[in-house]
């Protein structure tokens, strides 16, 4: 099936550092990827959808200058966690839509990102 | 606006009983709705779609647009059936997906 890559996989910052987080869709293109934040046992929270060649659309609550996200091709979503703060720690997950017979989302393998 | 509901946060089964995982949405438009699970330490995958019809390790969902559920049923529970399971409904042509607040399935022996 279609794969989509989420790196790193962990990391760790110091306060008041910025983290990119990359999301590609290795073997198909994707028009759009959403940014999903998830506490621990709890479910998925849509932080935003990323439009390639657009603006990001964010959720009602998520600071878009904090969370920024680039969507430059049909194959690269990235979300910057800027000037992170130990409550941004979380893990983070990217999914692209493969549209088509089929439309069906993609869910990278998730960022444990902790911020110290 | 968009929503998917799992009422349910936990459900413990024994082995061999019988399945449901209740999902209910609300969206003026068609809905397309899926069903993705997660196995401990794995990502998020597809287990089944509504418009495929399809049984997937014994699971099935059918789409009820009169009561607005896409609930998930199986028939005899197993032990590799433990796992989060996420009911998802996808709009705006492909734009957006909303995910309800997953239901843990326990299965016991």
């Amino acid at each position: 099936g279609a794969v989509v890559s989420q790196h790193p996989s962990r990391v760790i910052c110091k306060s008041g550092t910025s983290v990119k987080i990359e999301c590609r869709s290795l073997d198909f293109q994707a028009t759009t990827m959403f940014w999903y934040r998830q506490f621990p046992k709890q479910s998925l929270m849509l932080m935003a959808t990323s439009n390639e060649g657009s603006k990001a659309t964010y959720e009602q609550g998520v600071e878009k200058d904090k969370f920024l996200i680039n969507h430059a091709s049909l194959t690269l979503s990235t979300l910057t966690v800027t000037s992170a703060h130990p409550e941004d720690s979380s893990f983070y997950i990217c999914s692209a839509i493969r549209t088509g017979v089929n439309t069906e989302a993609f869910f990278g393998q998730g960022t444990r990102l902790t911020v110290v | 606006a968009q929503r998917v509901t799992q009422p349910e946060k936990l459900l413990s089964v024994f082995k061999g009983a019988p399945v449901e995982l209740k999902c209910n949405y609300s969206y003026s438009g068609s809905p397309e709705l899926f069903w993705y699970v997660q196995y401990s330490r794995q990502r998020l995958q597809l287990l089944l779609r509504h418009i495929s019809r399809e049984s997937i390790k014994g699971f099935t969902a059918d789409l009820n647009k009169g009561e607005t559920s896409f609930h998930l049923k199986k028939p005899f529970a197993q032990e590799e059936d433990s796992a989060m399971y996420y009911c998802a409904l996808l709009t705006g042509g492909g734009n957006k997906l909303t995910f309800g607040t997953g239901t843990q399935l326990k299965v016991e022996l």
